[in-house]
């Protein structure tokens, strides 16, 4: 069964403390793996799309990169504003567009 | 540029009642989708369109029904409201997209529904 499972479930750091989230897929032929932000109340925002094992991509403080079957998403100096809930999905085929529980970040300052 | 756009933002029914959510994109995108978010569960796909007047069944498709009579429109109906439906419902739509680009999905700022 296609499954996409993300660690911790919740984090709270430090403004300034960088850290990473983690998401792990089981889906056979990736097609994408893909980053969401979501606020509350709101729709997930999309951050970035992933291809191929070894793919970086950077916007401001986060950075995505995908290793085979994982992908993390690393904050670098985080601020309050970047507390949400962080949403990672993968496309195994098709419209089978599998998505996680979520990580919730919450940045203290 | 509105992106997707879904009304009533909130509802709430009682059991048995029917509603209708609608949504709608300015994107020209081919394909839409309505997902349903439930807490610890992730998003959930109800029911998806590839294209006007074509729609298919999702992972969580009872009691629902959806229409795509024009293109930058999507219907969700709820026939007979059950307290399980209490939710939040997010209609989503991409373009057809390549095998490397194109795939990604846009979301609107969803629909909070209860069944009391």
């Amino acid at each position: 069964e296609d499954q996409v499972t993300q660690s911790p479930e919740a984090l709270r750091l430090q403004e300034g403390e960088s850290s990473s989230l983690n998401c792990s897929y089981t889906v056979s032929g990736l097609r994408g793996l893909f980053w969401y932000r979501q606020d509350p109340g709101k729709g997930p925002e999309f951050l970035f799309t992933l291809y191929s094992a070894g793919e970086e991509k950077e916007k401001e403080r986060l950075k995505a990169t995908l290793i085979k079957k994982e992908s993390f998403l690393h904050i670098t100096a985080p601020k309050p504003e970047d507390s949400a809930t962080y949403l990672c999905a993968v496309q195994a085929g098709g419209q089978n567009f599998v998505f996680g529980p979520g990580t919730r970040l919450s940045v203290l300052p | 540029n509105a992106g997707v756009t879904q009304t009533p933002k909130f509802r709430v029914l009682k059991t048995g009642q029917s509603m209708t959510l609608l949504c709608a994109q300015d994107m020209n995108h081919e394909y839409m989708y309505w997902y349903r978010q439930d807490p610890g569960m992730g998003l959930r796909l109800i029911h998806y369109s590839v294209g006007e007047g074509t729609t298919a069944k999702g992972e969580v498709p009872d009691g629902y029904n959806v229409s795509r009579l024009k293109k930058q429109n999507f219907l969700l109906g709820l026939e007979s409201a059950a307290p399980s439906q209490t939710s939040v419902y997010f209609c989503a739509s991409r373009d057809r997209g390549t095998a490397r680009s194109g795939n990604t999905i846009y979301f609107g700022e969803g629909s909070w529904l209860t069944v009391v």
